[in-house]
């Protein structure tokens, strides 16, 4: 099945640093990456969209500076957490879509600790 | 997007079927009800989706409405490490998804 690959698992940086998390399609091309963020004991909430080749389009009230997202090839999508601050603290995952029966596949998440 | 409306948190004794319902009284005649579960710290996991006709694989069955308003996962005989949170998801082809609150669902032996 469709498998995606989301990198690193854990991170703890400083604030005021910036840092990259990569999704990467392992066995699939996707077009279309998805990010999102999940604070403790809440939902999932759509960042943004990454379009190969393309911009990435944001959701409101998400700071597309803050957040930079590239989308370089088929197989990877990477998100760019800069100037970092406690407040972005946070589980963020990517999700791809795959054309087979899975719909869409999702990393296995990134928690993001800023201190 | 239509939206999708499920109970917070359900029990479930081990072993025994456990019942999800969902209710998407708004939902479209092109949108799929997709359902997929999250446990702690990691990222969610497909469950099953469906159309208009009820659905089953290795993990769940899928019991859509006729008038496709609301549907029900079921996981057949649950056990201890179906504990997660079951989100219920309307959505169309080349939209993107988006989560609700979903269903704490926890399996007590």
């Amino acid at each position: 099945g469709a498998v995606v690959s989301q990198h690193p698992s854990r991170v703890i940086c400083k604030s005021g640093t910036s840092v990259k998390i990569e999704c990467r399609s392992l066995d699939f091309q996707a077009t279309t990456m998805f990010w999102y963020r999940q604070f403790p004991k809440q939902s999932l909430m759509l960042m943004a969209t990454s379009n190969e080749g393309s911009k990435a389009t944001y959701e409101q009230g998400v700071e597309k500076d803050k957040f930079l997202i590239n989308h370089a090839s088929l197989t990877l999508s990477t998100l760019t957490v800069t100037s970092a601050h406690p407040e972005d603290s946070s589980f963020y995952i990517c999700s791809a879509r795959s054309t087979g029966a899975y719909g869409y596949t999702f990393g296995s998440g990134t928690r993001l600790t800023v201190v | 997007d239509a939206k999708t409306t499920q109970p917070p948190s359900m029990d479930c004794a081990e072993g025994r079927a456990a019942n999800l319902p969902c209710n998407h009284s708004t939902i479209s005649g092109n949108e799929y009800v997709y359902w997929y579960r999250q446990i702690h710290s990691q990222g969610p996991q497909y469950i099953i989706h469906g159309l208009k006709n009820n659905e089953t694989n290795e993990m769940a069955s899928l019991i859509i409405t006729e008038d496709r308003k609301s549907s029900t996962l079921i996981l057949p005989h649950a056990t201890l490490r179906d504990t997660a949170v079951y989100y219920c998801i309307v959505m169309g082809n080349n939209n993107d998804m988006r989560f609700g609150a979903g269903t704490r669902l926890t399996v007590k032996p």
